[in-house]
C-alpha cells in the first residue's frame, strides 16, 4: 500500500509569484485535504477535495485554489505569494470524506 | 466554535519517566479525537484515535489516551518515555464536515 506523497519537498519563491504543490493520495483514498502549518503552529485546514470537487474550505483567501484529478491526486495553487505564505503545506488523504486522515511528508515553501 | 487547546507548549521528561500530554477540546457533538506526532521536518503520523466506545484507547509506540467527556479532555499518556519519543505532538478534533482542527502542539524533549 502506497502512502501519501508530496512534491516538491522544498520550494523557494519570491513575493508576488505563483506556486503549485502536488499530492498523491494513499492507494484507495478518494478524498484529499490540504493544511498549512506555519512555524510553531498547528496545521490549519485550507480545503478538501472529494471526487474532483471542493468539499469545504477554511479561512483562506481565493488566491489559494486547488484541483483534484480523476486518479484522486491533487494540486494546491497559490497566486500572488505573500511572505506570510511561508509554511509547511501538508496534504492528507482519506476515504469518502472520513475524518481519519493520513498525512504526507509536506512541502516546505519559503517566500522571500 | 470548535477548538482544541494544548496547555503545555513545551515539556521535558527524563528517559524512562512517565508522560502525560494534555488536550482540551470544544465541540458541540460527540467528537472524533486524534493524536498525531511530528518529527522535525516531517509530516504527521497518527498515534491513536477515539470515535466511540471504550474511553481508554491504545495506539502505536506504546501510547494511550483517555477520553473524559465531563472534562472535555483527551490526554495522551505513556508509562515510560524513550529518547526516540522526542517530537511535536498534536491533538486534533474531527468535525462532521471532514476537516481536522488542531491544537498548537506540545514539544516533548527527553533528557538522557
Amino acid at each position: 500500500e502506497t502512502g501519501v506523497t508530496q512534491s516538491p519537498t522544498h520550494l523557494i519563491k519570491t513575493r508576488g509569484q505563483q506556486v503549485t504543490l502536488r499530492c498523491s493520495s494513499q492507494s484507495g483514498h478518494n478524498t484529499v485535504s490540504w493544511y498549512q502549518q506555519a512555524l510553531g503552529q498547528g496545521p490549519q485546514f485550507i480545503f478538501q477535495y472529494y471526487r474532483e470537487e471542493e468539499n469545504g474550505r477554511g479561512n483562506f483567501p481565493p488566491r489559494f485554489s486547488g484541483l483534484q484529478f480523476p486518479n484522486y491526486s491533487s494540486e494546491l495553487n497559490v497566486n500572488a505569494l505573500e511572505l506570510d505564505d511561508s509554511a509547511l503545506y501538508l496534504c492528507a488523504s482519506s476515504l469518502d470524506r472520513e475524518v481519519e486522515q493520513y498525512f504526507g511528508p509536506g512541502t516546505r515553501l519559503t517566500v522571500t | 466554535a470548535q477548538s482544541v487547546t494544548q496547555p503545555d507548549i513545551h515539556i521535558t521528561v527524563s528517559e524512562g519517566a512517565s508522560l502525560e500530554l494534555r488536550c482540551n477540546y470544544s465541540y458541540g457533538a460527540t467528537p472524533y479525537l486524534f493524536w498525531y506526532v511530528q518529527s522535525p521536518g516531517q509530516g504527521l503520523q497518527l498515534l491513536l484515535k477515539y470515535f466511540s466506545g471504550d474511553t481508554l484507547v491504545q495506539g502505536i509506540k506504546g501510547f494511550e489516551a483517555e477520553f473524559k467527556r465531563s472534562q472535555s479532555s483527551f490526554n495522551l499518556r505513556k508509562p515510560s518515555v524513550h529518547w526516540s519519543d522526542a517530537a511535536e505532538y498534536f491533538c486534533a478534533v474531527g468535525s462532521n464536515t471532514g476537516k481536522l482542527i488542531f491544537g498548537q502542539g506540545t514539544t516533548l524533549q527527553v533528557k538522557p
